[in-house]
């Protein structure tokens, strides 16, 4: 069965680095989408990734957050500056239209 | 208007029971039904979904109810067994043209005794 691939699966940082977390979504897939869950929370979205650009983004999803698809597989978040509170696990998933795929997420430690 | 209400927090049941999950939405836009299954250190994978034009739907031990009017939606788990423990979040996904992002529950945390 095809799966979302996440790397790394944690990443310790030192506040205010920047990091850049990676996905390999589902070849056929046509959306893409960043969630983040903090420790023993809901999962909340980020921002979806349709047709080459961002279709929507949450609140959550300020300047210090960007996603690029640089290469037609590959599908990054960047955190420019970490923060303590940016410490959660991060999710991507990919959809063709119906379903979703998540990802097993990378651990994000901010310290 | 955006929020899924999921209850209760916790459930302990014994093996072979029934578990049972519940959600409630304000939304009616909302077109797509999903649960999730998560355990510790996973990501979400999915179990089961229902569409608001069906009022049920049932996999294996899982059924999802679904009433329309109430704007409620259910998993009900029979036989539950230990493997069933982890976490469980309903959603909805809110159709909007380019977007078709999911917004979740607060999630269950389901633990089957043996």
């Amino acid at each position: 069965e095809p799966e979302v691939t996440q790397t790394p699966s944690h990443q310790v940082t030192q506040m205010g680095q920047e990091v850049i977390l990676r996905c390999v979504p589902i070849s056929n897939h046509l959306y893409f989408y960043w969630y983040r869950q903090i420790l023993g929370q809901k999962v909340e979205f980020l921002v979806s990734f349709y047709n080459n650009e961002i279709s929507e983004k949450s609140e959550i999803f300020d300047d210090q957050f960007s996603v690029e698809r640089p290469d037609g597989s590959n599908f990054t978040l960047k955190i420019r500056s970490t923060k303590l509170e940016d410490s959660a696990m991060y999710f991507c998933a990919s959809s063709p239209a119906w379903g979703y795929t998540f990802g097993s997420g990378t651990r994000l430690t901010v310290v | 208007q955006q929020q899924v209400k999921q209850s209760p927090q916790s459930l302990i049941v014994q093996k072979g029971g029934i578990s049972i999950i519940n959600c409630a939405y304000e939304n009616t836009a909302f077109d797509y039904f999903p649960w999730y299954q998560q355990f510790p250190g996973k990501g979400p994978a999915l179990l089961i979904a229902i569409r608001p034009d069906v009022s049920e739907k049932k996999e294996g031990r899982f059924t999802i109810s679904f009433n329309k009017s109430a704007k409620q939606f259910s998993l009900h788990i029979m036989d539950s067994q230990p493997g069933d423990s982890a976490t469980y979040f309903c959603a909805a996904r809110g159709y909007g043209g380019a977007t078709n992002k999911l917004i979740f529950g607060t999630g269950t945390l389901l633990a089957v005794q043996p």
